[in-house]
Order: structure tokens, then C-alpha cells, then sequence
């Protein structure tokens, strides 16, 4: 079946200008993540839904991180006024539970340049 | 605050050798732990977990010990192949309120044929 998907693949930005980055999970699953990935490093939790409510956005770094899934499925993380520190892999990734011990899928990655 | 951490960057092994791929974690809270294996170019795949009440799991050529006692995690990787070349993350789950997964920097495993 089909798995994570993550659009664009790549992104290159202008330093100030907003990117927005689309998650598809897979169908049905309830629980959905946002990680960023520096390079050479573990992914980094940024925020966390549960269906349509973000029950932790603990991890986003600033004010310019801004996470939505308005019905519980498909997720996109907004950036506004980038910056070059917010070059990364952005990596999501969903579970069809809303319990720890569950597996989480994860997405290919958008690939984020800010120049 | 917690982490995961790996005690080695990068190890190198010769096909068909066992590989032993060691983390440390410092949150005794956590519930879960899981390893997952990134390739280039591709998001983490999960190979193996383990819940915090076992100390030993077995699945296919992969073993996960559990050592509660020094907070240890460990992944064994029978008869080691060119296709496991890969960076190796350990992860613990925990819920403070939400969930959360917090990943050590990695192990990069290279094959040797």
C-alpha cells in the first residue's frame, strides 16, 4: 500500500521568503509527526497531532514554525521569513495509533535549502 | 533534559561478521524503544523495538538488548550484508502530556565485501 509522501522533495528558498511543506500519511492513521533532520544528525521532534488536534508543538524553534492538519489527514509545517539555520531535511512521519508503543512510517523527507 | 546518544560515530565490519551497534539513554521514564535504519535520500525505517518491561528481543538477523539497569540499548546484526550499510538511529518513545520521540545522532555501518 501506499506509504508516507512528502511534497516537494526539494526546496531551495530565498533567505525571508515562506515555504510550506506537505505531508500525506498513510490512510487512517490517527497520530501524525514533524522532525527536523540537520545534516549529519538525528531527526529532531518539532510538533505532533493527534487526527486534527496538535497536542505538542514543544519542538518547533521558533515562531516562524507553524504546523496545521485542519482534517486530520493531510499536515503541512509552514516557515515563514526563512532563514539560513532552517536548512534541513524535514521529515514526516505517521502511526495509526495514538499510543507510545507504536511504529511510526516516515516519509522520504522534503529536503529544505535556504540561501 | 534526556537524550540518546551512541557511544560510536561509524563502524566498519566485514561481510557476513555480526555487527554491534551500542546507545545510551538517560530518561529511565521511557516506555519504548525503537532502532531504525536511514539510507541516503530516504526517511528512517523501522527494523526493531522493544518495550521498557523486556530485556531481549529477537527479529529476523536482528537481536535488541535492553539493559535498564545502566540505561544501555543495543542492536546485534547477525551475518552483517552490503545492504545493511546504513546510519543507525535509537529512539525512545515517552508521553509528557504528548507524544514524543526523542532520536540519538546515529551510527554509520559500513559493509566491507
Amino acid at each position: 500500500g501506499a506509504g508516507v509522501s512528502q511534497s516537494p522533495r526539494y526546496k531551495v528558498a530565498k533567505r525571508g521568503q515562506d515555504v510550506a511543506l506537505r505531508c500525506d500519511p498513510i490512510s487512517g492513521h490517527v497520530s501524525l509527526f514533524w522532525y527536523q533532520q540537520a545534516l549529519g544528525q538525528g531527526p529532531e521532534f518539532l510538533t505532533y497531532f493527534q487526527n486534527e488536534a496538535q497536542l505538542d508543538k514543544s519542538g518547533l524553534p521558533s515562531d516562524r514554525f507553524f504546523a496545521e492538519r485542519p482534517e486530520g489527514s493531510v499536515s503541512t509545517l509552514k516557515i515563514q521569513r526563512t532563514q539560513q539555520e532552517d536548512s534541513a531535511v524535514y521529515l514526516c512521519a505517521s502511526s495509526l495509533a495514538a499510543i507510545v508503543q507504536e511504529t511510526q512510517y516516515f516519509g522520504p523527507g522534503t529536503r529544505l535549502l535556504v540561501l | 533534559g534526556e537524550s540518546v546518544g551512541l557511544h560510536l560515530p561509524t563502524l566498519s565490519v566485514q561481510e557476513g561478521d555480526n555487527s554491534i551497534i551500542n546507545c545510551a539513554y538517560s530518561n529511565s521514564a521511557s516506555d519504548y524503544f525503537i532502532w531504525y535504519k536511514q539510507e541516503s535520500g530516504k526517511g528512517p525505517q523501522f527494523i526493531i523495538d522493544i518495550r521498557s518491561n523486556m530485556d531481549k528481543r529477537q527479529g529476523q538477523r536482528v537481536t535488541v538488548l535492553l539493559n535498564k539497569t545502566v540505561k544501555h540499548l543495543s542492536l546485534q546484526i547477525a551475518a552483517t550484508q552490503p545492504g545493511d550499510s546504513a546510519v543507525y538511529f535509537c529512539a525512545e518513545n515517552s508521553y509528557t502530556g504528548g507524544f514524543k520521540t526523542i532520536f540519538g545522532a546515529g551510527t554509520r555501518l559500513f559493509v566491507k565485501a
